[in-house]
């Protein structure tokens, strides 16, 4: 079955890198996303790669992926406060049960201190 | 672009009344859209998926005689919840999907039922 694990904390000082990890288990999942929620709002696509890709850099934003693994992970460089937030990790399976929906992790909160 | 809208942010009713939240997408027409619960501090729990001139899928649990969806157009969907009562009190969050696979968010709503 389709399942997203994230750790669910991680803490870093402003200017440092974060790097949120987590993991997928089906190998069918073309996409995956990483989603930014601030508290009170929405979901705000912040990336994704496809998955025939291993990696994808947009702007502070790197994504790397293992897809022997089914790891994903989400660095963010010089890390701001404004980056406080939780960010989900989702894939896209295209079999199975839950073809066409988006898994979710549980989200990991990102505390960044000044 | 991919911009998704959410009417009402807040809505506070009395328990027994039922109330209805739009979800738009602004700028791309949506095929499918999506709905969606949040509790506090958890994922996000997906209600039911709704195709354009369609019926709505629920996910396993979710009672649609409950939570009445309506897709009349490739911009809007609406989602009624009926008969609300203190335990339906949750952040209610609407996605649309174009032609490809990405899903985009509205802003959410919260509803808290007296």
């Amino acid at each position: 079955g389709e399942d997203v694990e994230q750790s669910l904390f991680l803490s870093v000082r402003e200017g440092d890198s974060s790097v949120i990890n987590c993991t997928y288990t089906d190998s069918s999942s073309t996409y995956l996303y990483w989603y930014k929620q601030e508290p009170g709002a929405g979901l705000q696509l912040l990336t994704y790669i496809f998955s025939n890709m291993d990696m994808k850099q947009d702007q502070r934003l790197t994504v790397l992926l293992n897809k022997k693994d089914k790891h994903l992970s989400l660095r963010i460089a010089d890390t701001q406060t404004g980056d406080s937030a939780i960010y989900f990790c989702a894939e896209f399976p295209t079999e199975g049960s839950n073809t066409g929906k988006l898994i979710f992790g549980q989200g990991t909160t990102l505390q960044v201190k000044p | 672009g991919a911009v998704v809208s959410q009417h009402p942010s807040r809505v506070i009713c009395k328990s027994g009344t039922s109330v209805k939240i739009e979800c738009r997408s602004l700028d791309f027409q949506a095929t499918t859209m999506f709905w969606y619960r949040q509790f506090p501090k958890q994922s996000l729990m997906l209600m039911a998926t709704s195709n354009e001139g369609s019926k709505a899928t629920y996910e396993q649990g979710v009672e649609k005689d409950k939570f009445l969806i309506n897709h009349a157009s490739l911009t809007l969907s609406t989602l009624t919840v009926t008969s609300a009562h203190p335990e339906d009190s949750s952040f209610y969050i609407c996605s649309a999907r174009g032609d490809g696979a990405t899903q985009y968010f509205g802003p959410g709503t919260r509803l808290t039922v007296l």
